[in-house]
């Protein structure tokens, strides 16, 4: 099977723009998480969706939203960029409701860098 | 979800057996304890999981006592691949899936 993929891997923005980013899950897995890491904050929680709705979400501003589209396919959108948005934003999926523990599998990440 | 404490960081070298600990004394009796390994600029990759005694893959062995208060992950004979950070964490089996990362241990591999 083939694994998670994000699109793009590398970005560059400036302050102000807005950025989507592209996640494709594992084929199947019904559920898509989305993280920020950061080498201050490390990995945190932005919001999962499931069946195409918003199941779970973290701490974060609205400026930041996601979507999921009936192939389980996800974005994420970053609206009114700051320069602490930039980080590595990843995606992980899982199957989103096997017994017993759901394990979730990362792609390899955006690297987003705004100027 | 449990809040895991482990070592921030732990040098070995190649061939060893590497032991790290991670703490979670709150852990709930529906959480299984996961293991990830993080390579930089990589997302982490799911190593190993268990919920008490002992599990083992093809790539590690995981104790867990049967408190659950604790868990140990074995790393036969590492290599400078082994080169990463490793985390810890305590996750639901139902209905949750946010993670929650601690700063994890960043494991140094010499020749």
């Amino acid at each position: 099977k083939a694994g998670v993929t994000q699109t793009p891997r590398y970005l560059i923005k400036t302050r102000g723009q807005q950025v989507t980013l592209s996640c494709s899950p594992i084929s199947g897995h019904r559920s898509v998480s989305w993280y920020q890491q950061t080498p201050g904050q490390g990995l945190q929680f932005l919001f999962e969706y499931f069946s195409e709705t918003q199941r779970n979400k973290g701490n974060f501003p609205g400026r930041f939203s996601g979507r999921q589209f009936s192939n389980s396919r996800s974005e994420m959108n970053v609206s009114t960029l700051e320069l602490g948005d930039s980080a590595l934003y990843l995606c992980a999926s899982s199957d989103g409701g096997r017994a017993p523990a759901d394990t979730q599998y990362f792609g390899p990440g955006t690297r987003l860098t705004v100027l | 979800l449990a809040k895991t404490t482990q070592p921030i960081s732990m040098d070995s070298y190649e061939g060893q057996e590497v032991n790290i600990t991670c703490s979670h004394n709150n852990i709930a009796t529906n959480d299984y304890i996961t293991w990830y390994q993080q390579f930089p600029s990589q997302g982490p990759r799911f190593i190993i999981q268990g919920y008490k005694t002992k599990v083992t893959n093809e790539v590690a062995s995981l104790f867990i006592p049967a408190d659950r208060k604790s868990s140990t992950l074995s790393l036969p004979r590492v290599s400078l691949s082994d080169t990463a950070v490793y985390y810890c964490l305590g996750e639901r089996d139902t209905g949750r899936r946010a993670l929650t990362f601690g700063s994890g241990t960043r494991l140094q591999v010499q020749p």
